[in-house]
């Protein structure tokens, strides 16, 4: 079945750090994938996706690109902010019909200021 | 304009009783979707629904019962509560069933079983 892996956390880091969170996916089909970010005592948001191998999603600077000969989806920003500090979810939708969304496990991040 | 909401935000009860929470999307979406969070902030989808169907059915316990009276509201009803259903819940919705649509979430109903 699909899974999404996690690097494990949490992540702590110092303002203006690069990050690289990753996240790798096994699925039957040809998933869209996403990262989801959690911010505390709150619901999830989308914070960027790609729906086809070599996009490149992108959002409040960070990046994510759809790499399917790894079967990979990596998250990037290249300068931290304390408002970044959250959980982060990378998760993947199958093609199949009615496919679910399935998360990976979430890795916390601390931003330090 | 909240666009996913749920009724209550913070739920604590005692083993053995009913409760239900409620979820409104003011978005026009076709698609609802109920999560739970466990403490390990660990995601699973329950349920999902397209136009009042039911789509998934996460293999819940029969105790959980999600009713979608109209494609706007997608409520979840719990029978006898037990102690392992302390979670926090997810309501999310998307505009129709595509792989590739994003899921908008509600803030999440906390709940503490006794």
């Amino acid at each position: 079945g699909d899974s999404v892996t996690q690097m494990e956390g949490p992540v702590t880091l110092s303002e203006e750090a690069f990050l690289t969170i990753n996240c790798t996916y096994t699925a039957t089909g040809y998933p869209s994938l996403f990262w989801y970010v959690q911010y505390p005592g709150e619901g999830l948001q989308l914070l960027l996706k790609a729906t086809k191998a070599d996009d490149k999603g992108s959002n409040k600077g960070f990046e994510a690109t759809y790499r399917k000969e790894t079967t990979s989806f990596h998250l990037e920003k290249g300068s931290v902010q304390v408002s970044d500090s959250a959980v982060y979810f990378c998760a993947l939708r199958d093609t199949g019909a009615n496919s679910k969304l399935t998360f990976g496990k979430g890795i916390t991040l601390s931003v330090r200021p | 304009d909240t666009a996913v909401s749920q009724t209550p935000k913070y739920l604590v009860t005692q083993m053995g009783n009913d409760k239900s929470i409620k979820c409104e999307q003011n978005l026009g979406h076709d698609t609802m979707y109920w999560y739970k969070q466990d403490s390990k902030k660990f995601l699973k989808i329950m349920f999902s629904y397209n136009n009042k169907e039911l789509i998934i059915n996460e293999t819940v316990p029969n105790r959980f019962s999600p009713k979608s009276p109209d494609k706007a509201h997608l409520n979840l009803h719990i029978n006898s509560l037990e102690l392992g259903d302390s979670a926090v819940y997810f309501c999310a919705s998307s505009q129709e069933l595509s792989y590739q649509e994003t899921q908008y979430f509600g803030p999440g109903t906390r709940l503490l079983v006794l």
